[in-house]
């Protein structure tokens, strides 16, 4: 069975860093593309990254472009969201998911991580 | 960037009645247009991939259609555990985007 965890969220003063992890088992992770995908507390879903399998391509949205980087280490199964000059309007649930491509569609989603950014 | 317009907002239902759930693109994605079940402090569920293709575990009640810029989800027969916000998404072009979501709530 595919599991995705999320960690790594947090309160921040807006303006600071925080770093998110999501580590995957039960799945060949250097297989598939990688996600991530952020809510608002009682908001829809919003796309915010994607990475190849290899991690050789990535995407962004343009709401965190230049702030927000995505990254992965397949030897540990693991994808990384590094999110600078944070602001208020980043305060989400971080969801990291699953998708066969880097535009496909999203299969399989972790449980969520908080983010909240407020003075 | 391609904005899906879901509806209706909210549907309150009876049980084993049937719903239907509307998803219109504002331009053709083909049928990259996919399903989500997502209930209080749970993640997304994957439902229905590919506008109409069944998901292993997925109740065969829920069925999906359409294509172009017009989709559908059907619930047939709607059961108590359904209680849940419905979302579409396209994976077509990015940037990602998805419906702004369909609360069903049961009776």
């Amino acid at each position: 069975e595919v599991q995705l965890l999320e960690s790594g969220g947090g309160w921040v003063h807006p303006g600071g860093s925080l770093r998110l992890s999501c580590t995957a088992s039960g799945v060949d992770f250097h297989s598939y593309a990688m996600n991530w995908v952020r809510q608002a507390p009682g908001k829809g879903l919003a796309w915010v990254s994607s990475i190849s399998g290899s991690g050789g391509v990535t995407y962004y949205a343009d709401s965190v472009k230049g702030r927000f980087t995505i990254s992965r280490d397949n030897s540990k199964n693991t994808m990384y969201m590094q999110m600078n000059s944070l602001r208020v309007e980043d305060t989400a649930v971080y969801f990291c998911a699953k998708s066969p491509t880097v535009i496909g569609a999203i299969e399989i989603w972790g449980q969520g991580t908080m983010v909240i950014v407020s003075s | 960037e391609i904005v899906l317009t879901q509806s209706p907002d909210f549907q309150s239902v009876t049980p084993k009645e049937k719903v239907i759930i509307t998803c219109r693109a504002s331009q053709s994605i083909g049928r990259s247009l996919h399903w989500y079940q997502q209930k209080p402090d749970q993640s997304p569920k994957l439902l229905i991939k590919f506008a109409s293709q069944s998901i292993s575990g997925v109740p065969s009640r829920f069925s999906g259609s359409g294509s172009g810029t017009d989709f559908s989800l059907t619930i047939n027969g709607l059961e108590a555990e359904d209680a849940a916000a419905y979302f579409c998404h396209q994976s077509s072009n990015l940037p990602l985007t998805f419906g702004g979501g369909t609360k069903v709530e049961i009776k």
